[in-house]
């Protein structure tokens, strides 16, 4: 398995503009997170799903952000608007229970976005 | 939900140094216990978990971890840092369905 993708590895957009980050998770995974990581914040956890069902939002920033995930192989995050504050590196990972627990999550590469 | 405090945000150590990063969380409930690594430029790796029996668990390069329960704890060790331990750790805990992430401890190893 190539692990998780991520799309695209960097993105420059302008203030106002729509974003639109992808991830593919490894097949069979049935849980995706979402996270950003900023200097000042470190890695906040911002969505997450479970079987293709988001399961907790509470983490995304505002009602500019969006997550969905119409398949079990496929997610996005969407901004929109963007705004500079928004610059950050957004990570996707995917897990699977093993024996009631998480066995591990494993990481994309993350999509470093600015904003300007 | 449960959270997770990385005290240290930056440490600087020379080699060969000894390194303790501490992590605490809040959750009181049966928790599983994580300790990733972020090399510069590059995506979180698992350096080690814990799930249960023995507290002291081993992971990759090196590194421990000691699981104390009544202290809600799960320090990250490792007796002699090298140049290329020089990233950024990440203790995270699972309980439940969600996985929580402290905010991450900067290590800087000195030449």
């Amino acid at each position: 398995d190539a692990g998780v993708i991520q799309s695209p590895r960097h993105e420059v957009t302008e203030m106002g503009q729509e974003v639109t980050l992808r991830c593919k998770p490894i097949s069979g995974h049935d849980y995706l997170f979402w996270y950003r990581q900023t200097m000042m914040r470190g890695l906040e956890l911002l969505i997450y799903f479970n079987n293709n069902v988001p399961i907790d939002d509470s983490g995304m920033p505002e009602d500019r952000f969006s997550a969905k995930m119409p398949n079990a192989s496929f997610s996005t995050l969407k901004i929109q608007p963007s705004e500079p504050r928004d610059s950050a590196v957004y990570f996707c990972a995917s897990s699977s229970p093993g024996q009631g627990a998480h066995t591990e999550a494993f990481f994309g590469q993350g999509t470093r976005l600015t904003v300007v | 939900a449960q959270s997770v405090s990385q005290h240290n945000h930056h440490v600087i150590l020379s080699e060969a140094a000894s390194l303790e990063l501490g992590c605490n969380y809040s959750y009181g409930g049966t928790v599983n216990l994580f300790w990733y690594v972020q090399y510069p430029g590059q995506h979180l790796q698992l350096l080690l978990k814990y799930f249960s029996g023995d507290p002291l668990v081993k992971g990759i390069k090196g590194f421990e971890a000691e699981f104390i329960k009544s202290k809600f704890s799960f320090n990250l060790r490792k007796p002699s840092v090298q140049w290329s331990d020089t990233a950024e750790y990440f203790c995270a805990v699972n309980a439940g369905d969600d996985m929580r992430f402290g905010a991450g401890t900067r290590l800087t190893v000195k030449p």
